[in-house]
C-alpha cells in the first residue's frame, strides 16, 4: 500500500531554514510527482510546489519562489522540502502529497495520497 | 490565479439527510480538473472526487460530484456519523488552489 511517512516537528527562529522529509513506499517512486502543500493553523489549504522525482525537475508557486527548494534522493525513495527565511506567518503544518496521474500516464496536480504532515513552528 | 469560493461556510444536518456543497471558479476551470477533500481534525486531507466527477478509489458511492466550467457540486446522498468533516475543493487546471473550506457538521 502506498505510504508517505515525514519527518517530526520542528521549532525555528525567526529566519532560519527549515528541511522536512518524506518517505515514499508502495509505489515506484520515479513514477509520480511529489507535491507539497501547507496548512496554517485553523486556516485552509496553500499548494507550494511540486518535485519530478524522475528528473529532479521542480515548479514552485509564484509566492514560495526564491525561499523553497525541493529535492529527492532517489536511492532511498525520499522527497525533501527546504523553506528559508523562516517568519512568524510560516508556522503550518506542512504535508507531501503523491500527485494524481491521467489514463494516458499523464502527470496531474490533484493529490491521491498525502503523508502525515510536519509541524513547524516558528517562534523566537 | 483561479480563486475558489465555497458555500455555505459551514452545513448543519443530521445523519441521514442529503449535503450539497458548492464550488464556485473565478474562471473556467480547463478540462473540469476538479477535485473535493474530506479533512478530520489532526489528519491529512483525504482524496474523494478527481475530474469533477471520479471516485477515488476506496470512496464509497455516496460520496458523488458534478459540474463544469465554474460550478461545481459535492454531494453526500445519506451522511454517515464520519461524514462530519471540513470539504475542500482544489483546482488543477492552472496553478493549483484551494477553496476555503465548508464545515459539515451535526445539527
Amino acid at each position: 500500500q502506498v505510504q508517505l511517512v515525514q519527518s517530526g516537528a520542528e521549532v525555528k527562529k525567526p529566519g532560519a531554514s527549515v528541511k522536512v522529509s518524506c518517505k515514499a513506499s508502495g509505489y515506484t517512486f520515479t513514477g509520480y510527482y511529489m507535491h507539497w502543500v501547507r496548512q496554517a493553523p485553523g486556516q485552509g489549504l496553500e499548494w507550494m510546489g511540486r518535485i519530478n522525482p524522475n528528473s529532479g525537475g521542480t515548479n514552485y508557486a509564484q509566492k514560495f519562489q526564491g525561499r523553497v527548494t525541493m529535492t529527492r534522493d532517489t536511492s532511498i525513495s525520499t522527497a525533501y522540502m527546504e523553506l528559508s527565511r523562516l517568519r512568524s506567518d510560516d508556522t503550518a503544518v506542512y504535508y507531501c502529497a503523491r500527485g494524481g496521474r491521467g489514463a494516458a500516464g499523464s502527470q496531474l496536480y490533484y493529490f491521491d495520497y498525502w503523508g502525515q504532515g510536519t509541524l513547524v513552528t516558528v517562534s523566537s | 490565479e483561479i480563486v475558489l469560493t465555497q458555500s455555505p461556510g459551514t452545513l448543519s444536518l443530521s445523519p441521514g439527510e442529503r449535503a450539497t456543497l458548492s464550488c464556485r471558479a473565478s474562471q473556467s476551470v480547463s478540462s473540469s480538473y476538479l477535485a473535493w477533500y474530506q479533512q478530520k481534525p489532526g489528519q491529512a486531507p483525504r482524496l474523494l472526487i478527481y475530474g469533477a466527477s471520479s471516485r477515488a478509489t476506496g470512496i464509497p458511492d455516496r460520496f458523488s460530484g458534478s459540474g463544469s466550467g465554474t460550478d461545481f457540486t459535492l454531494t453526500i446522498s445519506r451522511l454517515e456519523p464520519e461524514d462530519f468533516a471540513v470539504y475542500y475543493c482544489q483546482q488543477y487546471g492552472s496553478s493549483p488552489t484551494f477553496g476555503q473550506g465548508t464545515k459539515v457538521e451535526i445539527k
